[in-house]
């Protein structure tokens, strides 16, 4: 079975301040990555994914991603950060060929931006 | 509707009832997935549903929890003799198809909390 791990649980950055989310997942085989968000009192949203081509992705908001196949990791990034950045942020993986793609998540990281 | 919907939004039982949870899906969507989030922890696939076929129930945590859907539908997540490790979000999500990835977008969420 699949994993997903999220390196920090906390981040706390100041407005402007650079962005970069660990991700990194434990399958064989190949997979497709997800990125979702969750804004205070607001559902979860996707915010990028991969599924084939170009390894690094861009998303909403600013937002990219680099599949780095070799590492297992998919991270993500964003070169400044804003206050209304500040949300939970959940790192998701499903097999590319498990038929229907449930996803197996990661714990997610809070991410706190100070104005 | 424009997006996946649930309710309640928020649900207060006592240890040993019954509750019964429901998600509208996104019209046209044939895929629909229920999953929980515990406390400090990533999103658990609960079940899954495509369809008229039989809904894969491998993530149910244990036979007090049961989930029906009816065609492509109205799904309802049904929890007996609820314990207080039952609380938690319960998420429902659905997507366009299946058998090739599809983004899932996600509803709201109920919180269920167990006295």
């Amino acid at each position: 079975a699949q994993s997903v791990s999220q390196h920090n649980h906390h981040v706390i950055l100041s407005e402007a301040a650079s962005l970069e989310l660990g991700c990194n997942y434990s399958y064989g085989g190949t997979v497709n990555l997800f990125w979702y968000v969750q804004y205070p009192g607001q559902h979860l949203q996707l915010l990028l994914k991969y599924f084939s081509g170009d390894p690094l992705v861009k998303g909403i908001k600013g937002f990219e991603a680099e599949f780095i196949k070799s590492k297992f990791s998919f991270n993500l990034r964003k070169p400044s950060v804003q206050w209304s950045d500040t949300a939970e942020y959940f790192c998701a993986v499903t097999p590319m060929n498990s038929g229907y793609s449930t996803l197996t998540f990661g714990k997610g990281t809070m991410l706190l931006v100070s104005p | 509707g424009a997006g996946v919907s649930q309710s309640p939004s928020n649900k207060v039982t006592e240890k040993g009832k019954d509750v019964e949870l429901r998600c509208d899906p996104i019209s046209g969507h044939t895929a629909l997935y229920w999953y929980r989030q515990r406390l400090g922890q990533g999103l658990e696939f609960l079940i899954y549903f495509q369809g008229n076929s039989a809904p894969d129930k491998s993530g149910l945590p244990s036979d007090r929890f049961s989930a029906e859907r009816t065609g492509e539908s109205v799904s309802t997540l049904t929890i007996q003799r609820t314990q207080q490790e039952d609380s938690a979000v319960y998420l429902c999500a659905s997507s366009q198809t299946s058998g090739v990835v599809e983004t899932q977008y996600f509803g709201p969420g109920t919180r269920l909390l167990v006295l």
